[in-house]
């Protein structure tokens, strides 16, 4: 089963908001990281945040991080048309296996 | 760099063919996987390779089978083809992540469909 589940499943704002997702994981990760997919194309890293990190930026992106409820938002501000994509969260480093588990997804509508 | 390459980039089949999709990396990494995307159900895992002669079940591994026999190249082959396998595919690769957790590289994908 799926470690992590985004929130909301769709997104669709206008051009130049901010643009937030959230993902909830069940069991305790070292990491988390947050991809982009493009429609039709494969899945591009975005930012890795570790278990003992609270907050991370790249650019426009913002990542937050809290284990003790489990969950991590990303922050997309001053978005653009081009921003329109799917967001996936993945969790890793997890005993046993340290392939990434993927959620289902956010998919991000920017209307420009 | 051409990073990860995924061959063919459509495919039909019908029931009961196999066939082979191929995988692969020009980054010397270690880790490699193949995911499956279905619509509502984002990726789910088939099976990975640690390394050259390393393979592992994932979440989905039925109906699947896959070998690692050079560190670039992780081929997925599908044994008897059923319409519950017609999905996009994703393979990927990494170096070693280890608890720390590394950026993983992603092809861009073959579309089956089984009829």
């Amino acid at each position: 089963s799926q470690q992590g589940e985004e929130d909301p499943q769709a997104l669709s704002i206008q051009e130049g908001e901010n643009a937030t997702m959230n993902c909830s994981y069940k069991t305790s990760i070292n990491n988390l990281q947050w991809y982009r997919q493009n429609s039709g194309r494969g899945l591009v890293h975005l930012i890795l945040i570790r278990s003992n990190e609270r907050e991370k930026h790249s650019g426009r992106l913002r990542v937050t991080l809290d284990t003790s409820k489990k969950s991590s938002s990303l922050l997309i501000t001053a978005s653009r048309a081009a921003d329109t994509a799917s967001y996936f969260c993945a969790t890793g480093g997890m005993v046993g296996s340290y392939i990434p588990t993927f959620g289902r997804g956010t998919s991000l509508i920017v209307h420009p | 760099n051409a990073g990860v390459t995924q061959t063919p980039k459509f495919q039909v089949l019908k029931t009961g063919q196999s066939m082979t999709l191929q995988c692969a990396q020009d980054m010397n990494h270690e880790y490699m996987s193949w995911y499956r995307q279905d619509p509502g159900m984002g990726l789910r895992l088939i099976h990975y390779s640690v390394g050259a002669g390393i393979t592992d079940q994932g979440e989905v591994p039925n109906g699947y089978n896959v070998s690692r026999s050079t560190t670039e190249d992780f081929p997925l082959r599908l044994l008897s083809a059923a319409p519950s396998q017609t999905s996009v595919y994703f393979c990927a690769s990494s170096q070693n992540p280890g608890e720390r957790g590394t950026e993983a590289f992603f092809g861009q994908g073959t579309r089956l469909t089984v009829v």
